[in-house]
């Protein structure tokens, strides 16, 4: 059974920093495409970035209003992903849903998600 | 940046009725990046077609999708109790990469 396990979300105060992780279990890690999505209290889904495999590179990419503060990282000896997030804005308040992309094209595995509160 | 616009914003419609919700592109892609999901309150979203028309693992054949270019459809035959959700679209660009939503469509019982 395919698992997706997000840990670390918190309450934190602008400007601040926070990281999120990702436990992944029930497929080959390693192979897969990992995303982050979040979703805004009553709002819609925005994907926030990615790490591609490492067989693809291995490289990330972001979203606009994230680039340049977070970061997107993965251990495939652990089967984990990692959301780094810096400079923390109230408009990043959301829950974070850690995703797996087979194909690269869409979301096939979700998480829970973690919920992420940025305010003074 | 392609933008995608749902519509209705919601459908109100009774169990046994068919459910036809629109995704609209600002520009044309290939159906191959178009996608839609499920997420009913508190939980996860939940992939349904992927491909345009391709149903996901486990997902029922009342299920369908449609479409080309500009214009999305997903297609619910017979309404179960169930399927009252939101649905989002989902765009993926390959140059730069991105991932975009739609808005989504909230089908309530009626």
């Amino acid at each position: 059974e395919v698992q997706l396990v997000e840990s670390g979300g918190a309450l934190v105060k602008p400007g601040g920093s926070l990281r999120l992780s990702c436990a992944a279990s029930g497929f080959t890690f390693s192979n897969v495409w990992m995303s982050w999505v979040r979703q805004a209290p009553g709002k819609g889904l925005e994907w926030v970035g990615r790490v591609k495999s490492k067989i693809d590179g291995g490289t990330t990419d972001y979203a606009a209003p994230v680039k340049g503060r977070f970061s997107v990282s993965r251990d495939d000896s652990k089967n984990m992903m990692y959301l780094q997030m810096n400079s923390l804005k109230t408009e990043d308040t959301a829950v974070y849903y850690c995703t797996g992309t087979v194909g690269g094209r869409h979301f096939e595995y979700w998480g829970q998600g973690s919920l992420v509160t940025v305010s003074s | 940046e392609i933008v995608l616009t749902q519509s209705p914003g919601t459908l109100s419609l009774s169990p046994g009725e068919r459910a036809t919700l629109s995704c609209r592109a600002s520009q044309s892609f290939s159906s191959a990046y178009l996608a839609w999901y499920q997420q009913k309150p508190g939980r996860a979203p939940k992939l349904l077609i992927y491909g345009a028309s391709f149903r996901a693992t486990g997902i029922p054949d009342r299920f369908s999708g449609s479409g080309s270019g500009t214009d999305f459809t997903l297609t619910i035959s017979r309404l179960e109790p169930e399927d009252f959700a939101v649905y989002y679209c989902q765009q993926y660009n390959t140059s730069p990469p991105r991932y975009t939503f739609g808005q989504g469509t909230k089908l309530e019982i009626k």
